[in-house]
């Protein structure tokens, strides 16, 4: 059963630094999403994206984030220069046509230092 | 504001017996919810979802039930077992807007 895919598992950076987190959506799927959870928190949302643009982002999704779907099989999140709190599980998700159900990819936990 | 509420951080119940998940929602305008299941470092798993045009859905063990008047849902799993260990998230959108999520619920099945 095709799965969305998640590089690196886990990321370690030191703050300020910029950070590209990668995911691979289910090759058919149309809408894809970013999420973060915390340790300990709630899952949130980041930002949609759809046919090249983003559709809708959270106040969480500052000039520091950026998306990009740089060559149609591939899904990436910049975050420009890191801090403290961008330390989270951050998750990847896709979604087909005419679908509300999100697939969620296995997430990168990033921890900055 | 929290939109999507589960009030029980966690939940720990026998082997063989139900386990009921619960959820609260305020926003009247949500007409779709889902419950994901979640493993220690693993992703969000879907189990279940409902529109607000029924008010139960149901998938093997696994029942979502929904109380509209309420703002009300829940997740009902029976028999459980160990392996239903996880935390449960309930998530809610309104028709074109995207998933809210509730700060889940830990679930533990004792053997």
């Amino acid at each position: 059963e095709p799965e969305v895919t998640q590089t690196p598992s886990h990321q370690v950076t030191q703050m300020g630094q910029e950070v590209i987190l990668r995911c691979v959506p289910i090759s058919n799927h149309l809408y894809f999403y970013w999420y973060r959870q915390i340790l300990g928190q709630k899952v949130e949302f980041l930002v949609s994206f759809y046919n090249n643009e983003i559709s809708e982002k959270s106040e969480i999704f500052d000039d520091q984030f950026s998306v990009e779907r740089p060559d149609g099989s591939n899904f990436t999140l910049k975050i420009r220069s890191t801090k403290l709190e961008d330390s989270a599980m951050y998750f990847c998700a896709s979604t087909p046509a005419g679908a509300d159900t999100q697939y969620f990819g296995p997430g990168t936990r990033l921890t900055v230092l | 504001d929290q939109q999507v509420k589960q009030n029980s951080p966690s939940l720990s119940v026998q082997e063989g017996r139900i386990s009921i998940l619960n959820c609260d929602y305020t926003n009247s305008m949500f007409d779709y919810f889902l419950w994901y299941k979640k493993y220690p470092a693993e992703g969000p798993t879907f189990l279940i979802s409902i529109s607000s045009i029924k008010d139960k859905n149901e998938d093997g063990r696994f029942t979502v039930f929904l109380n509209k008047s309420a703002k009300h849902l829940s997740l009902h799993i029976v028999p459980s077992q160990p392996g239903d260990s996880a935390v449960y998230f309930c998530a809610a959108s309104a028709r074109g807007q995207n998933f809210v999520f509730g700060p889940g619920t830990r679930l533990s099945v004792l053997p």
